[in-house]
């Protein structure tokens, strides 16, 4: 099974913040790589897939990009809406495995 | 508007079993393939099972392999994950998505509780 590394766990940030959140996977995924938001008590919304294609309706502040085994989410100008619990996930194998997830809280 | 509704999520002793449902609108479900991920409290997503458009390919995680068996049924656009021989690890919200990759719409979950 493919392992995924997520960073930080944790991180703080301020409204109009840049932050990124980091991805590394056991072995090369090719660019086989999802992004999710999820709000307490909501479900997963997917962001990016293919590493950096951004899903309909979802704002351009949000970037992702990468390759081989190492993959990031970089969100430029943070709003209060962002503050939720990200994770990444990859599909280059089955079975599809998750990053523990990063919790982006409000500094 | 693309919409998947679980239902079937209880209070089950250890070793006991339970079915899931999962009913889909909105697009065209004989066309895609369907995956279960399940999220134990405050923990992170786990991948649990899918299973291809006709139903006639599926594929498990090793812990529910042998336990759980995921089925459809495209005349009534739903999906089922049978779960036996349940144990406390398996105690999660269990989310149907659609897709077998990129798991681009989620329904809102059914809380599946393991406790004696």
């Amino acid at each position: 099974d493919i392992q995924m590394t997520q960073s930080p766990p944790s991180l703080s940030a301020s409204v109009g913040d840049r932050v990124t959140i980091t991805c590394r996977a056991s072995e090369a995924i090719r660019n086989s790589l999802t992004w999710f938001q999820q709000k307490p008590g909501k479900v997963p919304k997917l962001l990016i897939f293919a590493s950096s294609k951004l899903e309909a309706g979802v704002p351009s502040r949000f970037r992702g990009s990468g390759s081989g085994t190492y993959y990031t989410l970089t969100i430029t100008g943070l709003q209060p809406e962002d503050f939720a619990t990200y994770y990444c996930q990859q599909y280059s194998s089955i079975p599809i495995t998750f990053g523990q997830g990063t919790r982006l809280e409000i500094k | 508007e693309v919409q998947l509704v679980e239902s079937g999520g209880d209070l089950v002793q250890p070793g006991g079993s339970l079915r899931l449902s999962c009913e889909a609108s909105g697009f065209p479900f004989n066309t895609y393939w369907m995956t279960w991920v399940r999220q134990a409290p405050g923990k992170g997503l786990e991948w649990v099972a899918n299973i291809r458009e006709d139903g006639h390919e599926t594929s498990y995680l090793d812990s529910v392999e042998g336990r759980f068996t995921a089925s459809r049924d495209n005349d009534k656009n739903s999906l089922y994950l049978y779960m036996t021989r349940l144990t406390v690890e398996d105690t999660a919200v269990y989310y149907c998505t659609r897709g077998d990759r990129i798991l681009d719409h989620w329904g809102q979950g059914s809380l599946v509780a393991v406790s004696s």
